[in-house]
């Protein structure tokens, strides 16, 4: 099926630094998504965008819908512990989601 | 935000048998339930659109037969997997939405073992 290319894979880093991750399709999306998946868990929404070139912060995450609305970064600041976690992006055609492959973030404290 | 809620949470299943997954949504009116498989270290893969009232479209690869979805009422949707195999064995998991581009509630997610 379809999908998203999301990047890095995973990423391991110290507590107290940020994090970037971006996804790119070929595909255009009028909505973009970000979630966050813990284990066993199903996915949580962090931030939704809307428009081409939205810029949304959600504490200390922020995202942007890119301006030909196929691609999308999403940076953690600061990070902590409970950062970890396996990252999503997702693009939405009429309420179903494509999703990208995910970044497992790990977090040395 | 709304809660859908997914049930079970796990199941373990002989081979052959059939497995009923439940996902409600508990305080809205869901007209659009999605039904997603993920296996392990892998992302979320549409497998099917399910509308109350009607029958749920399957994404292509996706067998129909094996995999059935009722959407009977606005707050349930039930996945039978039937004749359950090994390579059956994911998690599953179900997205409630309220109307079109409305944003989609994820349930728990099932995790199917097939034995």
């Amino acid at each position: 099926g379809q999908q998203l290319n999301q990047s890095p894979q995973s990423m391991f880093i110290q507590e107290g630094e940020d994090v970037s991750m971006n996804c790119t399709s070929s595909s255009i999306f009028n909505t973009w998504l970000w979630y966050k998946q813990d284990p066993g868990e199903g996915p949580v929404l962090l931030i939704a965008l809307y428009k081409a070139g939205e810029l949304t912060s959600n504490g200390r995450l922020t995202a942007q819908f890119g301006i030909t609305r196929k691609d999308s970064f999403l940076n953690i600041s600061a990070s902590i512990p409970s950062d970890v976690g396996i990252y999503f992006c997702a693009g939405s055609q009429g309420g179903k989601l494509i999703f990208g492959q995910g970044t497992e973030l790990s977090v040395k404290p | 935000g709304a809660v859908v809620s997914q049930h079970p949470s796990r199941v373990i299943c002989k081979s052959g048998t059939s497995v009923k997954i439940e996902c409600r949504s508990l305080d809205f009116q869901a007209t659009t339930m999605f039904w997603y498989r993920q296996f392990p270290k892998q992302s979320l893969m549409l497998m099917a659109t399910s509308n109350e009232g009607s029958k749920a479209t399957y994404e292509q690869g996706v067998e129909k037969d094996k995999f059935l979805i009722n959407h009977a009422s606005l707050t349930l949707s039930t996945l039978t997997v039937t004749s359950a195999h090994p390579e059956d064995s994911s998690f599953y998991i179900c997205s409630a939405v309220q109307g079109p581009d409305t944003e989609a509630f994820f349930g728990q997610g099932t995790r199917l073992t097939v034995v």
